[in-house]
C-alpha cells in the first residue's frame, strides 16, 4: 500500500541554519504531496503541497520540490527560526472507497535554538 | 470561507466514563470528514472517515465510535473510556471532489483518561 517515510526527529538546529526533512513515498499513479506543520498543543497547518512532477510547493520561506524520479519530497528552508521549532509532517494523498485519504509519515520534530 | 470547529480543548475523564467530542465544519457542504489520533511521541492515527451523513468507516478497531448525524458535524464516542484513549484527538475535513486540496484541520481535543 501506499506509504510515506520521514527522517526521524528530534532534529535541532541554531537560528539561521539550513534545514532539510526528508520525505520519500511509495505510492501507485500520481499522488499528491504535502507538508503540514503542528505548533506545540495545535492541530495541523498545511504548510505546501505540489500536485505533480516537478512542481514546487513553498511558503513561509520553506519549499519542496515533487521528485517522481526519486520519489521524494523533501523539506527546505534557507534559514530556520525559532519560531520554526514544530512537528513537521509530510503525507500523500490518494484516493479510495469515495474518500481521499492522506496517509501521513510519522512526523519530524524541529527544535530551533538561539 | 470554510472554518471548522472542534470541543473541547481539553478533557480530563476517569477511566471507565463515556467521551463525546464534536466537531462542526462551516462554509462547505457535503466534506469528508476525519478523525485522527495522536498519542503521545507518535504520528497520526486515523480513526474514523465519513464521505456523507449515516456512513461512517472505521479503520482501527477499538472501543470507539463515530457518527454523523449532520452533514457538516461528526461525533466521536465512548461508552467507556481506557487509559490508552489518552491522546490528542484531531477532526479534519476535504472536499470529496478536490483531493489536490488535502485537509482542514480543527484545533484538536486533548484527551486524558485518569
Amino acid at each position: 500500500g501506499d506509504s510515506v517515510t520521514q527522517m526521524e526527529g528530534p532534529v535541532t538546529l541554531s537560528e539561521e541554519a539550513f534545514l532539510t526533512i526528508n520525505c520519500t513515498y511509495t505510492a501507485t499513479g500520481y499522488p499528491s504531496l504535502f507538508w503540514y506543520v503542528q505548533y506545540p498543543g495545535e492541530g495541523l497547518q498545511l504548510l505546501l503541497k505540489a500536485t505533480k512532477a516537478d512542481d514546487k510547493g513553498s511558503n513561509k520561506g520553506f519549499e519542496a520540490t515533487y521528485r517522481k524520479e526519486t520519489t521524494s519530497f523533501h523539506l527546505e528552508k534557507g534559514s530556520v527560526q525559532v519560531s520554526d521549532s514544530a512537528v513537521y509532517f509530510c503525507a500523500l494523498a490518494y484516493s479510495g472507497a469515495g474518500s481521499y485519504q492522506l496517509t501521513f509519515g510519522k512526523g519530524t520534530k524541529l527544535s530551533v535554538i538561539p | 470561507s470554510q472554518t471548522i470547529h472542534q470541543w473541547p480543548a481539553t478533557l480530563v475523564q476517569p477511566v471507565g466514563s463515556p467521551l463525546s467530542l464534536e466537531c462542526t465544519v462551516e462554509g462547505t457542504s457535503n466534506p469528508n470528514l476525519y478523525w485522527y489520533r495522536q498519542a503521545a511521541g507518535r504520528g497520526l492515527q486515523l480513526l474514523f472517515y465519513s464521505v456523507g451523513i449515516g456512513q461512517i468507516s472505521s479503520e482501527v478497531p477499538q472501543n470507539l465510535s463515530a457518527s454523523r448525524p449532520q452533514d457538516r458535524q461528526f461525533i466521536l464516542s465512548s461508552k467507556k473510556l481506557l487509559l490508552s484513549d489518552s491522546g490528542f484527538y484531531l477532526c479534519a475535513w476535504s472536499a470529496g471532489d478536490r483531493p489536490n486540496y488535502g485537509y482542514t484541520f480543527g484545533s484538536g481535543t486533548r484527551l486524558t483518561v485518569v
